[in-house]
């Protein structure tokens, strides 16, 4: 089973603040997943990267996978309230392509 | 419409109950799992169903039993529950297995209590 560590494991910021959070492994990747769990509800899906040293955008979120595969990041401009949430990458990689969770990285941003 | 549904949402029972969770997906895919969810919010997947056969079936107590009626469908039936069940348990689904960076699909959770 492959192991991913997410770090910070937990940020509590102000809104406007950027932050950057980490997904790493010494595992090679086929395709790495970030999710956004909100309080009582279930992780939704993100952003899907495949390709290494791929960067993929999603308004004010910025998706970076390793050059190896191993590792990727992810990095919000300006946080709102709203980006609250646990977030978390997956992974998956050899010949299942059910992704493995890391532990995620609680985010709170204040008003 | 919700697309991954779960019943029930809550539930609180003693130590020592059999209780059962159940799973519904309308998005016509073929693969369905469980994923149980510690305090800590680690995700962990229990089981994974393709098509109503058992695909992986990671180490989990044989007192957890899926059942799958039909590809729509997967349920969680739980024996003789513990203290240490008490967690969050996702139902979910995606396209078949084979294909890269699957789209997970979740439920809301259920959160169970064991007293």
């Amino acid at each position: 089973t492959q192991l991913l560590e997410q770090s910070p494991q937990f940020l509590s910021i102000q809104e406007g603040e950027n932050l950057t959070v980490y997904c790493n492994s010494s595992s090679v990747f086929s395709s790495l997943q970030w999710y956004r769990q909100e309080p009582g509800e279930g992780p939704v899906l993100l952003v899907t990267v495949v390709t290494g040293g791929e960067v993929k955008k999603l308004k004010r979120l910025t998706f970076q996978f390793g050059d190896a595969r191993k590792d990727s990041s992810l990095h919000i401009t300006a946080a709102q309230p709203g980006d609250t949430g646990l977030y978390l990458c997956a992974g998956a990689s050899g010949g299942s392509y059910i992704p493995t969770f890391g532990r995620g990285t609680s985010l709170i941003v204040h008003p | 419409d919700t697309a991954v549904s779960q019943t029930p949402k809550y539930l609180v029972t003693q130590m020592g109950n059999d209780k059962s969770i159940k799973c519904e997906q309308n998005l016509g895919h073929d693969t369905m799992y469980w994923y149980k969810q510690d305090s800590k919010k680690f995700l962990k997947i229990m089981f994974s169903y393709n098509n109503k056969e058992l695909i992986i079936n990671e180490t989990v107590p044989n007192r957890f039993s899926p059942k799958s009626p039909d590809k729509a469908h997967l349920n969680l039936h739980i024996n003789s529950l513990e203290l240490g069940d008490s967690a969050v348990y996702f139902c979910a689904s995606s396209l078949p297995s084979g294909s890269t960076g699957n789209t997970i699909y979740f439920g809301e959770g259920s959160w169970l209590t064991v007293v």
